[in-house]
């Protein structure tokens, strides 16, 4: 199984600034790599495919970087509501998907 | 509009069957895969199995080999998963979730999720 680790686990940021998550994979899944935002009470919602290719209909301020085994999600300019948990996930491996543990992002 | 409503969660004992359905509507349900994704409460999520097109490829996460089953009805526009020998750690929120295509292994479109609760 492909081991996903997401770090930190709870990153604090002002509104405004960027925010820099992490994520490894404990083998190489080349590009095959998504990140979603999850909301509370909400179902995930897909930001980000292909490690680097937005979904449609996400803002340009989310970005995604990285291949191989480090990956990256990049928010500049922090609204309110990006202040959620985020997910990345690795589909190189079939069947055999699997998620990161998650990062809360905090308000300082 | 893509709509995915799941249905037929509830409180189980340990070692009964469950068995979900996600209606799905909006799109041609026989172009994509499809996927159960769960989420214990207050915990990460979790992807659980898969189905591709024509239900010609089917997967599943170890924790749920051998116990679970997908399956779907291109003619209902329907996805299940059959779940047998449940145990308390099966406990979740689950997750229909719509492929990018044919087995691409991301998730575009999700459902709002049943919950399954395994206890005695």
């Amino acid at each position: 199984e492909i081991v996903m680790t997401q770090s930190p686990a709870t990153l604090s940021v002002s509104p405004g600034e960027r925010a820099t998550l992490s994520c490894r994979a404990s083998q190489s899944v080349s590009s095959n790599l998504a990140w979603y935002q999850q909301k509370p009470g909400q179902a995930p919602r897909l930001l980000i495919y292909g490690a680097s290719t937005r979904a449609t209909g996400i803002p340009a301020r989310f970005s995604g970087s990285g291949s191989g085994t480090e990956f990256t999600l990049t928010i500049s300019s922090l609204q309110s509501e990006d202040f959620v948990v985020y997910y990345c996930q690795q589909y190189y491996n079939w069947p055999g998907y699997t998620f990161g543990q998650g990062t809360k992002l905090e308000i300082k | 509009e893509v709509q995915l409503v799941e249905s037929g969660g509830g409180l189980v004992q340990p070692g009964r069957s469950l068995r979900l359905s996600c209606a799905a509507s909006g799109f041609t349900f026989e172009d994509y895969a499809m996927h159960w994704v769960r989420q214990a409460p207050g915990k990460g999520l979790e992807w659980v199995s898969g189905i591709n097109w024509n239900s010609g490829s089917t997967g599943y996460a170890d924790s749920v080999k051998g116990r679970f089953t997908i399956s779907r009805d291109n003619a209902k526009n329907s996805l299940y998963l059959q779940m047998n020998s449940l145990r308390p750690e099966d406990t979740a929120f689950y997750y229909c979730a719509k492929d990018m295509s044919s087995l691409s292994g991301y998730f575009i479109d999700w459902g709002q999720g049943t919950l399954v609760t395994v206890s005695s």
